[in-house]
């Protein structure tokens, strides 16, 4: 079946101005995380789905960061007035349930460039 | 907090060497333990998991075990091929901050180059 998309694929934006970044999870995934990698550095948590439940927003950066999702379905994840820091690879995963235990399905991914 | 330590690379070896990638850990819970694997060009995936103490995830000859008196979760492979050239990431999920949010906390990835 169909795995976890996302757009765009690369994402070249100026200092200051907003992006929005899109995910499509696995049909029937409840728990949907987004991700931040940057260069040599490795994955770290953003923001996490869980149904109609409130999200877990404790790995945002800062207020720049915002991130929706309707459902079950697509997420979206917003930054506002970027800034070069900002550069990095912006991965989605989904998963069946929550549970330590769950494998996540990754998504290619949303390379973000600030210019 | 939760953190994973591991070995930086990058590391090089000759095809059929023997691999080791050591992990460590510390986590205020009980956690699931993981290594995801990205090929060049291609998106994160799972390689193996163990989710409670002496556990051990298998798969494509790779293996790896869970050690709770050691806190550690080493990547072995008895004979390594070109196509395992990638970057290997060791991960665990435990209970976050908020109400069971279970995210994965990563290491920062050990890049492997196997030369033929």
């Amino acid at each position: 079946g169909a795995g976890v998309s996302q757009s765009p694929s690369n994402k070249v934006t100026e200092k200051g101005k907003d992006v929005e970044l899109r995910c499509d999870p696995i049909s029937g995934h409840t728990a949907l995380y987004w991700y931040r990698q940057r260069l040599g550095q490795g994955l770290e948590f953003l923001i996490y789905f869980q149904g109609n439940s409130a999200p877990d927003k404790s790995g945002l950066p800062s207020d720049r960061f915002s991130a929706e999702r309707t459902g079950e379905s697509v997420s979206t994840l917003t930054i506002q007035r970027t800034q070069q820091e900002d550069s990095a690879v912006y991965l989605c995963a989904s998963s069946l349930a929550q549970g330590a235990h769950r494998e996540q399905f990754f998504g290619p991914g949303t390379r973000l460039t600030v210019l | 907090g939760d953190s994973v330590t591991q070995m930086e690379g990058p590391v090089t070896l000759s095809e059929e060497a023997f691999l080791t990638i050591n992990c460590t850990y510390t986590a205020t819970g009980y956690p699931s333990l993981f290594w995801y694997v990205q090929y060049p060009g291609e998106g994160l995936q799972l390689l193996l998991k163990a989710t409670k103490a002496d556990d051990k995830g298998s798969n494509k000859g790779f293996e790896a075990t869970y050690r709770k008196e050691t806190t550690s979760f080493h990547l072995e492979k008895g004979s390594v091929q070109v196509s395992d050239s990638a970057v290997y990431f060791c991960a665990l999920s435990d209970r976050g901050s908020g109400a069971g949010s279970y995210q994965l906390t990563f290491g920062k990835g050990t890049k492997l180059s196997v030369i033929p």
